[in-house]
């Protein structure tokens, strides 16, 4: 079974602070891809990122960066010079081929990290 | 374009009653996911559409949830009768292709059962 374990439950730091979201995954598939999501205080889960399995650089995206390492199965995302506007709850997550042989996929979460930003 | 909608946004419900909870997916997407996020822990797949059919229910967690996709547009997920555990967030997405593309969520319906 997959497993997306996010060990950090809470990270508080101050403005401008860079801060880094750890995520260790478990899977038996050889194809798969690694997502990350940011749900802020409205609810909606807002989709920031996808990598697959066969590509391990390191991906940069204004403030966010996300360091991909499959030899310790890690999905690291980091917040440069943080903002208040960065706080919110954010999942990694595993893709997972349907049971049965069906298309398409679902995704394995983690339990979520809360962040918060303070001025 | 329109996100996914879900409603209501919160459901205050008591045990033994039954609850209806709605999607709507982005205009187009034939892919309609529903998971739920019960106590803070981690989201769980329930079970995903591809245009009206169910392609995968391996995780409704028993045979009092009901979910449908009449017509291949919006969904309902209903919960009869409710139990106290059935209390959490669910969460519904959607996305355009079938295979590891990204699912855009809607806001959730937060549900309590008392």
């Amino acid at each position: 079974a997959q497993k997306v374990t996010q060990a950090q439950t809470e990270i508080s730091v101050v403005e401008k602070e860079d801060v880094t979201l750890d995520c260790v995954y478990e899977t038996r598939d050889t194809t798969y891809y690694l997502f990350w999501y940011k749900q802020p205080p409205s609810g909606e889960l807002v989709f920031l990122i996808r990598r697959n399995s066969f590509d391990e650089q390191n991906e940069i995206s204004g403030r966010y960066s996300w360091n991909f390492q499959k030899s310790t199965s890690s999905f690291n995302f980091t917040i440069t010079a943080s903002q208040v506007v960065d706080s919110a709850v954010y999942f990694c997550a595993l893709s997972e081929a349907l049971s049965g042989g069906a298309s398409g996929s679902r995704l394995t979460f983690g339990e979520g990290t809360q962040l918060t930003v303070n001025p | 374009e329109a996100g996914v909608t879900q409603f209501p946004s919160h459901s205050v419900i008591e045990k033994g009653q039954t609850v209806t909870l709605r999607c709507d997916p982005i205009s187009g997407h034939d892919n309609l996911y529903w998971y739920r996020r019960v106590m803070g822990k981690e989201i769980k797949f329930l079970l995903h559409f591809v245009k009206e059919s169910k392609q995968d229910e391996s995780g409704m967690p028993n045979n009092r949830f009901l979910a449908e996709r009449t017509g291949g547009t919006y969904s309902t997920l209903k919960v009869q009768p409710a139990e106290l555990e059935d209390s959490g967030v669910y969460f519904c997405a959607s996305s355009h292709w079938v295979g590891f593309y990204e699912q855009y969520f809607g806001p959730g319906t937060r549900l309590t059962v008392t």
